[in-house]
């Protein structure tokens, strides 16, 4: 069985630029979640799908990110325009309906200059 | 909110020593806990899980955690560590009511052969 995946690995991208982080969760696992590690600093959650629907967003940063799931399958996280700030790795889990456990992907570093 | 402390930033140990990583959470009801790990290259594994029952957990690769309710506690060890135990190990907790972790800073370990 296919894991967490997430594409690309790594993205070096210019301040001002958009990029657009991809996260297939594990087939059937209805609850998707986003969490970033900014460098020195503790993995902190981002947000929540069930399914196609955002549960709680509560750890977004602020408007310049955007998650989205259609369908219910992959998830997508852009971030327009990108700051420095926003360098770190992101991590997407996914988890199925009730589950226990939190399944990782190996993470996109992002790197913004 | 819960939150996690993790003591170590970054342990160092020769191979056969004992490890123990401390994890301290803040009260807040139902307590749940997770220890995982990422190795060098890889995606966070779960190690071991506490939901209720025996306070000491047993997790996979020889690693156990003990529960300790009065001390607001749950240190990972293992009695011998392999250079294969390079990793950094995260702790942590679910928020109350809902399905998000939250991570403490996490321990590099570094096992030297």
């Amino acid at each position: 069985e296919a894991g967490v995946t997430q594409f690309p690995s790594h993205s070096v991208i210019e301040k001002g630029q958009t990029v657009t982080l991809r996260c297939d969760p594990i087939s059937g696992h209805d609850n998707l979640y986003w969490y970033r590690r900014v460098m020195g600093k503790e993995i902190k959650f981002l947000l929540h799908f069930v399914k196609e629907s955002k549960q709680d967003e509560s750890g977004m940063p602020n408007n310049r990110f955007l998650a989205e799931r259609t369908g219910g399958t992959y998830s997508t996280l852009k971030v327009q325009p990108a700051e420095l700030e926003d360098s770190g790795v992101y991590f997407c889990a996914s988890s199925q309906q009730g589950g226990t456990e939190a399944f990782f992907g190996q993470g996109t570093r992002l790197t913004v200059v | 909110a819960q939150s996690v402390s993790q003591h170590n930033h970054h342990v160092i140990l020769s191979e056969a020593a004992s490890l123990e990583l401390g994890c301290n959470y803040s009260y807040g009801g139902t307590v749940n806990l997770f220890w995982y790990v990422q190795y060098p290259g890889q995606h966070l594994q779960l190690l071991l899980k506490y939901f209720s029952g025996d306070p000491l957990v047993k997790g996979i690769k020889g690693f156990e955690a003990e529960f300790i309710k009065s001390k607001f506690s749950f240190n990972l060890r293992k009695p011998s560590v392999q250079w294969s135990d390079t990793a950094e190990y995260f702790c942590a907790v679910p928020g109350a009511g809902s399905y998000q972790l939250t991570f403490g800073k996490g321990t590099k370990l570094s096992v030297i052969p």
